[in-house]
């Protein structure tokens, strides 16, 4: 199993701002995923990281938007850059052991409202 | 792409009833399907999964049969109790860099 700390649980940010989300890992894992979940809805996959690797961005999200670091097996980070009132979600991160279909662990994700 | 399609969208059973979600796949290459539960303002959590090497699989009241052929799963709760409410989500996988394609999720009501 894995062990995911996300920070931060909640915040509300001026439009216009970034906010910085991280998530610690207790355990070296290989692939990293970043969703959004709007509320009520489905999970919705931002982005794929991979350490020492650029993250590979689904249709719809780009990396200007939404930069993702990798620094190493346990740690990554999302930013939310010039956010809209659009961008208040829910955002997750989720971790696979990288054994073939595991299962995924997740943050407890951090719920961003934009003012 | 993998599609997942899931239904239904809100299901509502007495207490003590069972409780059945499906879901269909568009990817015949599909071979790992997991079921998650998420509580209000908790995270998704994995409760039961199964290969496309076996039909069926069970864990106490929690069940999945899986159905190759013509491409669907489905999740059964027998004996339903409160805390079984919730939002379930169905998901598949090909294994291709290890993604998960969500169904849409069926939000579960339990009557008193």
């Amino acid at each position: 199993s894995a062990v995911i700390s996300q920070k931060p649980s909640r915040d509300i940010c001026q439009r216009g701002t970034s906010l910085t989300i991280q998530c610690q890992v207790d355990s070296q894992v290989t692939m990293m995923f970043w969703y959004r979940q709007q509320p009520g809805q489905s999970l919705t996959l931002i982005a794929t990281a991979n350490q020492g690797s650029e993250a590979t961005y689904e249709s719809g999200f780009v990396i200007d938007k939404f930069p993702i670091s990798r620094p190493n097996l346990t740690f990554s980070t999302l930013t939310v850059s010039n956010m809209s009132p659009e961008d208040s979600s829910i955002y997750l991160c989720s971790v696979s052991s990288g054994t073939w279909n595991t299962e995924a662990f997740f943050g407890q994700g951090t719920r961003l409202t934009v003012v | 792409g993998e599609n997942v399609e899931q239904h239904p969208s809100t299901l509502s059973v007495q207490e003590g009833d069972s409780a059945v979600i499906k879901c269909t796949y568009s990817d015949s290459a599909s071979n790992y399907f997991p079921w998650y539960k998420q509580e209000l303002g908790k995270r998704p959590q994995l409760i039961i999964d199964i290969r496309s090497n076996v039909g069926e699989k069970k864990d106490q009241r929690i069940a999945v049969t899986l159905n190759k052929t013509a491409k669907h799963f489905s999740l059964h709760i027998t004996e339903t109790q409160p805390e079984d409410s919730a939002v379930y989500f169905c998901a598949a996988s090909t294994g291709r860099n290890y993604q998960l394609i969500w169904g849409a999720g069926t939000k579960l009501i339990i009557k008193p």
